[in-house]
């Protein structure tokens, strides 16, 4: 069955440092990968998506993600983390054949944000 | 333009309690969609629609029930909630063919 992993549930980094959170797809055809983030008691925003072309997408807020295909991955990078960034962050994919939207979602990766 | 909404934001059941959760969206999507998000387990899919007076089942559809009779709205009910619905609850919905999807602010559920 489709799955998408987010291997690390909480992670803390100190304000200014670098970040980067991983997520693991499964589907082996043309995955459409996307990253949300949800702030305390809100609902999800679209960070970035990547549908094709060129494999590092830009994002909202400063964040980046790289597909690797070889890897099954689609991490997210941001190169100094803010105190704002600490929130649930979820990688998502859908079937690059899918003609209903279903989007398969991680299981969400919680950053915490020293000062 | 208020994007997707969710009515009520909050909620406690008693087990056996019956509710209806409204979705509604003002960007003229065809597609909606129900989740739920449990801790450690993501959102997960539990009915979606395609169209109007159109649904189908998700991952856990199971306890739940849902009506699409306009395109703007999409509702989930509970016939008789359980201590396991306790969750938060998400709408999105699409354009046919975006595959971006826009969320709701969510409801949190309570059964006791």
């Amino acid at each position: 069955a489709q799955s998408v992993t987010q291997p690390d549930i909480h992670i803390t980094v100190s304000e200014g440092a670098s970040l980067e959170l991983r997520c693991n797809y499964s589907y082996g055809a043309t995955p459409y990968l996307f990253w949300y983030v949800q702030s305390p008691g809100q609902g999800l925003q679209l960070l970035l998506k990547y549908f094709s072309g060129d494999t590092l997408v830009q994002g909202i807020k400063g964040f980046e993600a790289e597909f690797k295909r070889s890897q099954s991955s689609f991490n997210l990078r941001k190169p100094s983390v803010h105190w704002s960034d600490a929130a649930e962050y979820f990688c998502a994919e859908q079937h690059g054949s899918s003609n209903t939207g279903k989007l398969i979602f991680g299981q969400g990766t919680t950053l915490q944000v020293k000062p | 333009n208020a994007g997707v909404t969710q009515t009520p934001k909050f909620r406690v059941l008693k087990t056996g309690q019956s509710m209806t959760l409204l979705c509604a969206q003002d960007m003229n999507h065809e597609y909606m969609y129900w989740y739920r998000q449990d801790p450690g387990m993501g959102l997960r899919l539990i009915h979606y629609s395609v169209g109007e007076g159109t649904t189908a089942k998700g991952e856990v559809p199971d306890g739940y029930n849902v009506s699409r009779l306009k395109k703007q709205n999409f509702l989930l009910g509970l016939e008789s909630a359980a201590p396991s619905q306790t969750s938060v609850y998400f709408c999105a919905s699409s354009y046919r063919g975006s595959r971006e999807q826009y969320f709701g602010p969510g409801t949190r559920l309570t059964v006791t």
